[in-house]
């Protein structure tokens, strides 16, 4: 069954700030894997989703990469905004179900 | 831009009701999903369905769940005797295996409190 682990639980942060978010998985024929944010009591939102033939995947601000050989992911994000605050998810799928991780908890402070 | 909904937004019901979350997933999707996320753990995986049929189920997906889409727009979920331990957050999905992505998008959720 595929684990999906993300360092740090909690992470805070001046604004302006360039971060990294860590995601590992163990099982790596992983389908492909996507990144989400999740605000307070809501929904998921997708972030960026990354195949498993590509390395990376950039919108705006953020862009992830995914090394299937170390069975890891990363979520960048650059000059960090409050607005950016939340948890964010990664999630990798084997076919037809996503294994989620526990989730980053950002918070960017003014 | 195309959206999953789902209503309704907040479900509270006592012990032992029979609770049917709706889902309206993006409309050219082919998989359908269901989701849950206790209050602060992990989001899991329910149960994915294709072809009006469940391709996959977790082993949490026992036999009081079950899913349908009755028609050609709704997909449902239906918990037949609820428990304390259902509350939750049901985030439906779909996703649109013809792109070859499997990119699923989620729908907002519904709060699900078990009294």
């Amino acid at each position: 069954k595929q684990e999906v682990t993300q360092i740090p639980a909690a992470l805070s942060v001046p604004e302006g700030e360039n971060l990294v978010l860590n995601c590992s998985f163990t099982d790596s024929a992983i389908y492909n894997l996507q990144w989400f944010r999740q605000d307070p009591g809501k929904g998921l939102t997708s972030l960026l989703l990354i195949q498993s033939s590509q390395r990376e995947q950039t919108s705006g601000r953020l862009n992830a990469s995914l090394d299937k050989s170390s069975g890891r992911s990363t979520l960048y994000i650059a000059a960090s905004q409050p607005g950016d605050s939340a948890t964010y998810l990664c999630a990798g799928n084997n076919f037809n179900k996503f294994y989620f991780g526990s989730g980053t908890k950002l918070n960017v402070k003014p | 831009e195309p959206e999953v909904t789902q209503t309704p937004s907040h479900q509270v019901t006592q012990m032992g009701q029979e609770v049917i979350l709706r889902c309206v997933p993006i409309s050219n999707h082919l998989y359908f999903y269901w989701y849950r996320q206790i209050l602060g753990q992990k989001v899991e995986f329910l149960v994915s369905f294709y072809n009006n049929e469940i391709s996959e189920k977790s082993e949490i997906f026992d036999d009081q769940f079950s899913v349908e889409r009755p028609d050609g727009s709704n997909f449902t979920l239906k918990i037949r005797s609820t428990k304390l331990e259902d509350s939750a957050m049901y985030f439906c999905a779909s996703s649109e295996p013809g792109r070859g992505l499997y990119e699923q998008y989620f729908g907002p959720g519904t709060r699900l409190t078990v009294t």
